[in-house]
């Protein structure tokens, strides 16, 4: 079946503009992630979804990172007046029920911002 | 939080070679996943398991939850078997992210 998709796939953006990431679960997964990958950081966690609950947003790094989940599905990573130390790739994972379960990632959306 | 350690950082191996992987990990665990990060930075998923031992064709993990680590092991490495290989762990009891460790990068000669 289909795994998780992101889009766009690469976007570079100016400093100071607003970007929006997407991501399409595994259909029939409740719960989805966000993580970042970056040269200094390594892979970490950013948010999580899971149904109707609301979101654990403890690894947003600053107030200018967002993200919704319409309708228990599609998700949004909305990341405003985007800085230089925001480029990174950035990773959707799904998984069944709850977090219990394995989570299974995207390709990754590579954001660079000039 | 939670502390993941991988060993080796870097790996060097000639194609036929065996080699042993292994995820330190500081605090009690209710998931762990090994992950292979492809050259085009896709993570794929080589297993979940939180303990005991799997084998999947040339990939096998073993993982020891009461002494806190888990072991990766390739036996008759390819060169396609490159990349970052990931331990993932979900701390018990705590948030449902998952915690990476620094990865292990594997390259795999002819």
């Amino acid at each position: 079946g289909a795994g998780v998709s992101q889009s766009p796939s690469n976007k570079v953006t100016e400093k100071g503009k607003d970007v929006e990431l997407r991501c399409d679960p595994i259909s029939g997964h409740t719960a989805l992630y966000w993580y970042r990958q970056s040269l200094g950081q390594g892979l970490e966690f950013l948010i999580y979804f899971q149904g109707n609950s609301a979101p654990d947003k403890s690894g947003l790094p600053s107030d200018r990172f967002s993200a919704e989940r319409t309708g228990g599905s599609v998700s949004t990573l909305t990341i405003q007046r985007t800085q230089q130390e925001d480029s990174a790739v950035y990773l959707c994972a799904s998984s069944p029920e709850n977090s219990y379960n394995e989570q299974f990632f995207g390709p990754g959306t590579r954001l660079t911002v000039l | 939080g939670i502390q993941v350690e991988q060993s080796p950082p870097d790996l060097i191996l000639q194609e036929g070679a065996n080699s042993t992987l292994r995820c330190n990990f500081s605090d009690s665990v209710n998931n762990l996943q090994w992950f292979h990060q492809n050259p085009w930075g896709q993570l794929i998923n080589l297993f979940y398991i939180p303990s005991g031992t799997k084998q999947n064709g040339r990939l096998s993990a073993t993982t020891v939850a009461t002494e806190r680590y888990s072991l990766l092991y390739i036996s008759s490495s390819q060169t396609t078997d490159s990349g970052v290989y990931f331990c993932a762990v979900r701390n018990t009891g705590t948030a449902s992210k998952l915690t990476f460790g620094t990865g292990t990068r594997l390259q795999v000669t002819l």
